[in-house]
């Protein structure tokens, strides 16, 4: 399989504390995206990062992607309650035709 | 109004029964597809398509069928459906990466509940 895997499966934090998630896949990439899934909800993109870039930044997130290492991890820093959510990263590999392959994910608890 | 609308939200049938689950979108994209995803698990493509003449199968498409009536519209079947296709169903789409600022990103619908009993 081509899917990405993600650690930790799950994350309990404090509110105010930051939270890395991490993200490792198998082939080479076009680029990677995270998306955030609120309970039972649609998913929602969070921001992309292409195979050339190394580190990216959206408001309070920070991804970071190593592809020597075929790596890459999403830091939300100073989490509030709001940002309980499961996350997935996903993969655009090159051979895929522009298709995303998902991780399972990292169920992310934010407590006040 | 939601850019990407799938009905129905939630869906109870029985073992055999067929079913189609409907997707449309207003956003004016070219590429839709659908995904199953199981508690605590990912996302699984079933079927995806680039135009209303591309339709591929994706990584779990066997008991699924799909039909591109139009641009703005991907429907999902499921023939005679089974207890394990019971899951959360996600239609979305995407624009062509590059395409005016596209990066590809997926957007998707609020999904469908099927429980098959």
């Amino acid at each position: 399989s081509q899917q990405g895997e993600e650690d930790p499966q799950a994350l309990s934090i404090q509110e105010g504390e930051n939270a890395t998630m991490n993200c490792s896949y198998k082939t080479s990439i076009n680029n990677l995206q995270w998306y955030r899934q609120n309970s039972g909800r649609g998913l929602v993109h969070l921001i992309l990062i292409r195979s050339n870039e190394r580190e990216k930044h959206s408001g309070r997130l920070r991804v970071t992607l190593d592809t020597s290492k075929k790596s890459s991890s999403l830091l939300i820093t100073a989490s509030r309650a709001a940002d309980t959510a499961s996350y997935f990263c996903a993969t655009d590999w090159e051979t895929s035709g522009s298709r995303l392959t998902f991780g399972e994910g990292t169920q992310l608890t934010v407590n006040p | 109004d939601a850019d990407v609308t799938q009905t129905p939200r939630n869906r109870i049938t029985k073992t055999g029964k067929r079913i189609m689950l409907e997707c449309s979108q207003t956003k004016g994209h070219d590429r839709m597809y659908w995904y199953r995803q199981d508690p605590g698990l990912g996302l699984q493509l079933i079927y995806y398509s680039f135009d209303v003449k591309d339709i591929n199968k994706g990584e779990i498409s066997d008991g699924y069928s799909v039909s591109r009536q139009a641009q703005a519209k991907f429907s999902l079947s499921l023939e005679s459906a089974i207890p394990n296709q019971t899951a959360l169903y996600f239609c979305a789409t995407s624009d062509l990466p590059g395409t005016g600022g596209s990066t590809g990103e997926l957007f998707f619908g609020e999904g469908s509940r099927l429980t098959v009993l």
